[in-house]
């Protein structure tokens, strides 16, 4: 089975602009989670998606929201891009809400300028 | 406040050497516990955990939770330079799909 997939892998912005981030999921997997990866803070939660919707949040501020399609693709948007937005942003997928094993992929890194 | 907190938060050691990394925890509602390997890439799965005193292994890892103490370990036995690597422990909040990292243990093995 394929894993998990990210697009772009690269991705430099200027304060400001927004970006969108694409993950698919391992193939049968329904629910998708995104996470931030920096330095300082190490992996943060921002949210979980199943079934098209959104189960949880982490603590991030609004201008960072997502959504899941029906074949289970999910897409991660964060408007009025800060430089403390720069970060390495990891999906993770699972078969469904009750499955335990997360599977992430390579990753998206947004580099702010 | 949940929280995990990884020991040593780095490690030399030498080809053949055996390492044990811990990880504690304090969270509202425990789920699972999971090991990863990251390698300036994607954390690669290694373990999940939920039962106390039960062992999992794969080939010179394994692992164990001590629900009762809150923590768990990670032995790598024989190691090799291809062990180095950060290894992240995450907790699961319930079913919420939330894992609450901790800092990561950063390996390096030399030859």
């Amino acid at each position: 089975k394929a894993g998990v997939t990210q697009t772009p892998r690269y991705l430099i912005k200027t304060r400001g602009q927004q970006v969108t981030l694409s993950c698919s999921p391992i193939s049968g997997h329904r629910s998708v989670s995104w996470y931030q990866q920096t330095p300082g803070q190490g992996l943060q939660f921002l949210f979980e998606y199943f079934s098209e919707t959104q189960r949880n949040k982490g603590n991030f501020p609004g201008r960072f929201s997502g959504r899941q399609f029906s074949n289970s693709r999910s897409e991660m948007n964060v408007s009025t891009l800060e430089l403390g937005d720069s970060a390495l942003y990891l999906c993770a997928s699972r078969h469904g809400t009750d499955s335990y094993e997360q599977y992430f992929g390579p990753g998206t890194r947004l580099t702010v300028t | 406040e949940d929280k995990v907190v990884q020991s040593p938060l780095s490690l030399v050691v030498h080809e053949g050497d055996t390492v044990t990394l811990n990880c504690s925890y304090e969270v509202t509602n425990f789920r699972s516990l999971l090991w990863y390997k990251q390698e300036k890439k994607a954390p690669t799965f290694l373990f999940m955990l939920t039962s106390s005193g039960i062992e999992k292994k794969s080939g010179r890892l394994s692992s164990i939770l001590d629900k009762k103490e809150l923590f768990s370990i990670l032995n790598i036995t024989a190691t090799q330079t291809g062990d180095s690597a950060v290894y992240l422990c995450a907790v699961e909040l319930g079913n919420t799909g939330k894992l609450i990292f901790g800092q990561g243990t950063t390996l390096q093995v030399k030859p």
